[in-house]
């Protein structure tokens, strides 16, 4: 499975914008890059994902950079329930459609 | 509310016991995977089933197994449990393809003693 680099863990104050990068120097052309976020005592929760054009929802927007060596998640306005472990994952090889976790971003939201 | 059931939410059992893990996916999504977290080893992927067959395996010890029913609902069986086989365990569904996101459930808390 094609690898992912992470922060272990960033800081935000609420409200304001958050930036999670990531970076997987060894992707794949078929490889999708998912998000993932896990808040505690609690299954990880589907953020977002792209290919190779940015992607917005309502939660976050996904910004995947031109050679897809890096993309960075955008939470615009952080609130105290972002507060998890948030993982950048790259999803494809095959068929098995298995998501590989790594050891992800802990983001802490400050009021 | 994922969509993804699993029971028992928490099970406590006696090391040497055997436990059955139940997962039931969401309607229409034929992936199945089971995920294994403990605080030292994060989200470990064990095994994934794809409309009743086995489409890939991951860090699944041999006293575990697992299968899906022809209703698509899925089992996790852990045998001959041992302290460190206390964690949480994860069912997801997805209907199978890279471009569409996996649902998970809330989880079994496994406590072995």
């Amino acid at each position: 499975d094609a690898k992912t680099t992470q922060p272990n863990s960033m800081e935000s104050n609420e409200e304001e914008p958050v930036h999670l990068p990531c970076n997987h120097s060894t992707i794949s052309g078929t490889d999708y890059i998912h998000w993932y976020r896990q808040l505690p005592s609690q299954g990880p929760e589907y953020v977002i994902h792209g290919l190779t054009s940015n992607v917005n929802n309502r939660m976050a927007s996904l910004a995947i950079a031109e050679d897809r060596k890096s993309s960075t998640l955008i939470l615009h306005r952080a609130t105290l329930r972002d507060a998890a472990v948030y993982y950048c994952i790259l999803r494809g090889g095959g068929s098995n459609y298995k998501l590989t976790f790594g050891k992800g971003t802990l983001l802490t939201v400050n009021p | 509310d994922s969509g993804v059931t699993q029971t028992p939410k928490h099970l406590i059992t006696a090391t040497g016991q055997r436990v059955t893990l139940r997962c039931s996916p969401r309607s229409g999504d034929l992936s199945v995977y089971w995920y294994q977290q403990s605080l030292d080893q994060g989200l470990q992927f064990l095994i994934q089933y794809y409309n009743g067959e086995e489409r890939a395996k991951g860090n699944i010890l041999e006293r575990f197994s697992a299968q899906q029913f022809p209703d698509l609902h899925s089992e996790l069986n852990l045998s001959s449990l041992e302290l460190g086989d206390s964690a949480l365990y994860f069912c997801a569904s997805s209907v199978g393809s890279l471009n569409t996101e996996a649902f998970f459930g809330q989880g079994t808390r496994l406590t072995v003693v």
